[in-house]
């Protein structure tokens, strides 16, 4: 199966700045997701982004798929921004769905 | 629209027993899959129901089997509980096989 490689695994801001997380993926894929971890354990939907760019407020993720890598971005990030972030992807010759990387710790200090 | 939701949402069971947890899918959803994620780990995929048949399985033990209804809902049974099995389960729901998956709140199992 595919696997899937996040970094950084941790990431200390100061409030009002700019992040980059990124996804590499070993394999192509055709399903990918960027999840936002809550203290209780939900995983809150991002992105579900196979290809291209989306953008929804401060977040923005960008996958080029052929390179076989992803991007979110977080701007002028917010202490309510601090949690796991999570990527990941599913290829539809493999047997498992979803595919998660080990997860960006963010910390977004006042 | 309801979301996907789980319960319980906290369980402790004794090592060897059998447990059992349930997921009701979103509206409009008839594919659920099962996640359990290890204490600072990312999920990791268990198995995948679609229209009351299993659909992919992960690297789990036969211990492990589930059920979808006729209704979508499912359930994830575990028997002969070991200590490892302690963990968050989560459930997602989608569209289809391969569409994008929307989680539950997780059920946190403690075996002891």
């Amino acid at each position: 199966g595919i696997q899937v490689e996040q970094s950084p695994p941790d990431l200390i801001l100061q409030e009002g700045a700019n992040s980059t997380l990124r996804c590499n993926f070993s394999d192509s894929v055709n399903n990918l997701q960027w999840f936002h971890q809550n203290p209780w354990g939900q995983l809150i939907n991002l992105f579900y982004i196979p290809s291209g760019t989306k953008q929804n407020g401060r977040l923005s993720a960008t996958t080029v798929a052929t390179e076989r890598y992803s991007l979110l971005y977080i701007s002028s990030s917010q202490t309510t921004d601090s949690g796991v972030y999570f990527c990941a992807g599913a290829n539809q010759g493999g047997s498992e769905k979803l595919v998660f990387g080990k997860g960006t710790k963010l910390t977004v200090n006042p | 629209e309801t979301g996907v939701t789980q319960s319980p949402t906290h369980l402790i069971k004794t090592r060897g027993q059998q447990v059992t947890l349930r997921c009701s899918s979103q509206s409009g959803h008839n594919t659920v899959s099962w996640y359990q994620q290890a204490l600072g780990q990312g999920p990791q995929f268990i198995f995948q129901y679609y229209r009351e048949e299993e659909n992919g399985r992960g690297n789990f033990p036969p211990r492990f089997s589930g059920l979808q209804f006729p209704n979508y809902s499912s359930e994830l049974n575990v028997n002969a509980l070991e200590l490892d099995d302690s963990a968050l389960y989560l459930c997602a729901s989608s569209r289809s096989e391969w569409a994008e998956a929307f989680f539950g709140q997780g059920t946190r199992l403690t075996v002891v």
